[in-house]
């Protein structure tokens, strides 16, 4: 079945970069057929979508992270990754990948991964 | 961005009875859908309700979804034990970026 693990550390510095992996497994990414998104929840906002990937690299973000956010794939891996700067402790949060289906446009999340707490704190 | 707000924030119900939650858009966008999610504790969320009103696989039929314009309904109709958790709507089709609602909660009287 259909499997997204996340891997990536849990405590970062504050000014440096957050980084996520996101290995899809059970479907490939380059097969087009999906998005693949990134979305965190922090106790303050609740869920907020940071950013959508499709297989080419074409890659949508919010645009209140879209300065310091960059989402990457890298489909010989069948992994995509989040890459978040200049982070502060506002950016403490877990952080989840998920599937996201193409109908509308950029729809909804029908898969998630496990969800990584990442603390943002010297 | 459609901000949406979710009500009640909380809603306190016995096993067995109907839950009602609301979500509202902001904005009225043609071609706006709604999903739903269910999140338990240290959880990811899931998937229950996509295009408004059509539930995800597997998922039971006393979960539904309606709506439209700016007004959304998520209804479960007799509460299990499992289904006492955090709900969240997230809006699709119209300008990104795509949005969540806050949450509503729903815990056993």
């Amino acid at each position: 079945q259909v499997q997204l693990q996340q891997s990536g550390p849990g405590l970062v510095k504050p000014s440096e970069t957050l980084s996520l992996t996101c290995t899809v497994s059970g479907v490939s990414i380059g097969s087009g057929t999906f998005y693949w998104g990134w979305i965190r929840q922090s106790p303050g906002k609740g869920l907020e979508w940071i950013g959508t990937i499709y297989y080419n690299g074409n890659s949508y973000y919010h645009p209140s992270l879209k300065s310091r956010v960059t989402i990457s794939v890298d489909t010989s891996k069948n992994v995509f990754s989040l890459n978040l700067r200049s982070v502060t402790a506002s950016d403490t949060a877990v952080y989840y990948c998920a599937r996201q289906w193409i109908q509308i446009g950029l729809d909804y999340f029908d898969l998630w991964g496990q969800g990584s707490l990442v603390t943002v704190s010297s | 961005e459609i901000v949406l707000t979710q009500s009640p924030g909380t809603l306190s119900l016995s096993p067995g009875e109907r839950a009602t939650l609301s979500c509202r858009a902001s904005q009225t966008v043609s071609d706006i859908y709604l999903a739903w999610y269910q999140q338990k504790p240290g959880q990811a969320p899931r998937l229950l309700i996509h295009g408004t009103s059509s539930r995800a696989t597997g998922i039971p039929d006393r979960f539904s979804g309606s709506g439209s314009g700016t007004e959304f309904t998520l209804t479960i109709s007799g509460l299990e034990p499992g289904d006492f958790a955090l709900y969240y709507c997230q809006q699709y089709g119209g300008p990104l970026p795509v949005t969540f609602g806050q949450g509503t909660r729903v815990e056993i009287k």
